[in-house]
């Protein structure tokens, strides 16, 4: 079954660019799904960030927009999130899902990025 | 603000019925979807499509919506039932959205 594992740095300063790797095992990237990011802040609810399908299209949050960049890399099967010009308000929890026509079916573990100097 | 409004917190007694609500324009055109979320892991997936359950999940979930409102229904609520519960569905201009979820307490 196609399992999803998040890695990176788990410490942004301010004003710095929060990288994350999400990896596909157990199948292809290049299936007819869409790939996302989803944020979770400390105690808050959730927030989708922004989508890719494995042909590079993307969808982003408008609120984020001007600060996200999500990339795929088929020959790794995994795909990534770029956030920018981060601050304080950027800490959460970090979730990497494959998003069906109806739904977010499988979630990576989640990863856990704090924001600070 | 999210475009998906739930209540924050519901409860239930044990083995009693429990209805989740979420509302939102954008259900008129969309269904939603459901997650289920225990304290320190990620969303489950409990409820997609019409009224469709993944593999393993108990049947005393079920889903429903009418008009500009989505629901999901736990018959029976169980202990360990006891989470968060969030909605998910499109926005006007298509991209995805979360309610804010909902709290549930089983008595």
């Amino acid at each position: 079954q196609v399992q999803l594992q998040e890695s990176g740095p788990g410490l942004v300063k301010p004003s710095g660019t929060l990288s994350l790797t999400c990896a596909v095992s157990g199948g292809s990237i290049s299936s007819s799904n869409w790939w996302s990011w989803v944020r979770q802040p400390p105690g808050k609810g959730l927030e989708w960030i922004g989508e890719i399908y494995h042909s590079g299209s993307t969808n982003y949050n408008p609120s984020l927009k001007s600060r996200v960049t999500i990339s795929v890399d088929k020959s790794k099967n995994q795909f990534s999130l770029k956030l920018s010009s981060v601050t304080a308000a950027d800490t959460a929890v970090y979730y990497c899902a494959r998003a069906t026509t109806s739904a977010f079916d499988i979630w990576g573990q989640g990863t856990m990025v704090t924001v600070s100097s | 603000s999210s475009e998906l409004t739930q209540d924050p917190a519901v409860s239930v007694a044990l083995g009693q019925t429990v209805r989740i609500t979420c509302q939102g324009d954008s259900l008129r055109s969309y269904y939603a979807s459901w997650y289920q979320q225990k304290p320190g892991q990620a969303p489950v997936l409990v409820i997609y499509g019409k009224n469709n359950r993944p593999s393993g999940i108990p049947d005393r979930f079920s889903g429903s919506s009418s008009g500009n409102t989505a629901s999901l229904t736990i018959t029976g609520a169980q202990a360990e039932d006891e989470a968060d519960y969030y909605c998910n569905s499109r926005d006007s201009s298509g991209n995805h959205v979360f309610g804010g979820g909902t709290k549930l307490t089983v008595l």
